[in-house]
């Protein structure tokens, strides 16, 4: 089967750095991609990891390692705007089939 | 461009009627996903569909559900006969051969 796991809730502080893990089995891996969703609204892409290492856009990194079936995302200089569910997602066979994990809520404090 | 289009955003409907949801995703993209996000279950991705073509709809389910894609515009998943057990947000997203997915604003069903 597929499985992924990422921790349910997460505090943080304004301007703090906060990193949400994620740890997946699967067949057929082709990357994982993170997902950022607001209450209420829908999910917005933001990084996909094919490769292992990590990748940069602007405040937001993510990581993945493919022998330990890991990554993570980081947020740097958190805002009370990202305030949000973040989602790892496995691409999981051909044709960007997306297998989504439970979410992440993170909530940023004053 | 306009984004991922859903209609209708809220549906209220009686256990035991049919309903039909709508999307129309981002003009050029040859990929249509339609997914169901719950709390207990989270965001389960349903069908999806290549160049109109059903590739697969192995999240679908139970046979009360159908999903139709008849041009590149325009795709259906209608639900028949519906439970409350079907109360969900349903979305639609698309792409064009690419890992990122553009979701709709999603459709917030309610079957009492």
């Amino acid at each position: 089967g597929q499985s992924l796991e990422q921790p349910s809730e997460v505090t943080a502080v304004e301007g703090a750095i906060v990193q949400i893990n994620c740890t997946y089995q699967t067949s057929g891996f082709y990357g994982l991609s993170w997902y950022q969703q607001h209450d209420g609204g829908a999910p917005t892409f933001l990084s996909y990891n094919a490769l292992d290492g990590l990748e940069e856009t602007g405040r937001f990194s993510s990581f993945l390692s493919r022998s330990d079936s890991y990554g993570y995302l980081l947020l740097q200089e958190l805002q009370m705007k990202d305030s949000a569910s973040y989602f790892c997602a496995v691409v999981s066979g051909g044709y960007n089939k997306l297998i989504f994990g439970a979410g992440t809520r993170l909530a940023v404090h004053p | 461009d306009a984004g991922v289009i859903q209609s209708p955003r809220h549906e209220v409907t009686e256990m035991g009627q049919e309903v039909t949801l709508r999307c129309k995703p981002i003009s050029g993209h040859d990929y249509l996903f339609w997914y169901r996000q719950t709390m207990m279950r989270g965001l389960e991705l349903l069908i999806y569909f290549n160049n109109n073509v059903p590739i697969d709809d192995s999240g679908m389910p139970e046979d009360r559900f159908s999903a139709k894609m008849p041009n590149a515009s325009f795709s259906t998943l209608k639900i028949q006969p519906s439970e409350p057990r079907d109360s969900a947000v349903y979305f639609c997203a698309s792409t064009k051969d690419s890992y990122e997915q553009y979701f709709g604003p999603g459709t917030r069903l309610t079957v009492t």
